[in-house]
């Protein structure tokens, strides 16, 4: 079991441009959060996917940001038109069970850094 | 409404030496609580979790944690200090029986000196 995958690792991106950012939850997972670390903070809830449904979006800015986790393939995270207060951790976590918090798997994380 | 507080955005320990780190919450429903560790520029993993059943919980690594309804707390112990337990440790709290998101903590910096 490869756990949660997530890529890239590192991500560099100029102001205006996307950044798109993946996971791969574990096997037979089907619910993926996605939460956001900026420099010297805790996460910060983002998103809660199952497959080709958006649960729980509370956390998600309303403008340029976007998440999907389709049928097929992994969850992306998709952030247009980038600025430099994006730059953070994004991790994604992901979990057999949505309705009993028995805790997540977290992936390693992508590193946005805007330029 | 849930939140959580770490008491200690730092702590520094001797190697050998018993680690306390703070954590108190405060939740509107019965609370899952969790005690994650990051290495630097690693992911997340999950150290415990209380979940109502033993309010001591006891982890991987030799930590524990004790949940206290009455203080609302959930503090994370070590009795001896390792090298290795240099991180950055989360406390993060959820409502039991919802799909939901965890609320993290702003962290705790544990230094482990010799």
């Amino acid at each position: 079991n490869a756990g949660v995958m997530q890529n890239p690792r590192h991500l560099v991106r100029r102001r205006g441009q996307e950044a798109r950012l993946r996971c791969s939850p574990m096997k037979g997972h089907s619910h993926v959060y996605w939460y956001r670390q900026l420099p010297e903070e805790g996460l910060k809830f983002m998103v809660y996917l199952q497959k080709e449904n958006i649960i729980d979006e509370s956390g998600m800015p309303k403008e340029r940001f976007s998440a999907e986790f389709p049928k097929e393939g992994p969850s992306i995270l998709r952030i247009q038109q980038v600025v430099r207060g994006d730059s953070a951790a994004y991790f994604c976590a992901s979990s057999a069970e949505g309705t009993r918090n028995y805790g997540y798997t977290f992936g390693s994380g992508t590193r946005l850094t805007v330029v | 409404a849930q939140s959580v507080t770490q008491l200690d955005s730092h702590v520094s320990v001797s190697e050998g030496t018993p680690v306390l780190l703070r954590c108190n919450y405060s939740s509107s429903y019965s609370p899952s609580l969790f005690w994650y560790v990051q290495h630097p520029n690693k992911g997340l993993q999950l150290l415990l979790k209380y979940t109502s059943a033993a309010t001591l919980v006891k982890g991987i690594n030799g930590f524990e944690a004790e949940f206290k309804k009455s203080e609302t707390s959930f503090h994370l112990t070590k009795p001896s200090a390792h090298m290795s337990d240099a991180a950055e440790y989360f406390c993060v709290v959820s409502p039991i029986g919802t799909a939901s998101k965890l609320t993290f903590g702003t962290g705790t910096r544990l230094q482990v000196t010799l």
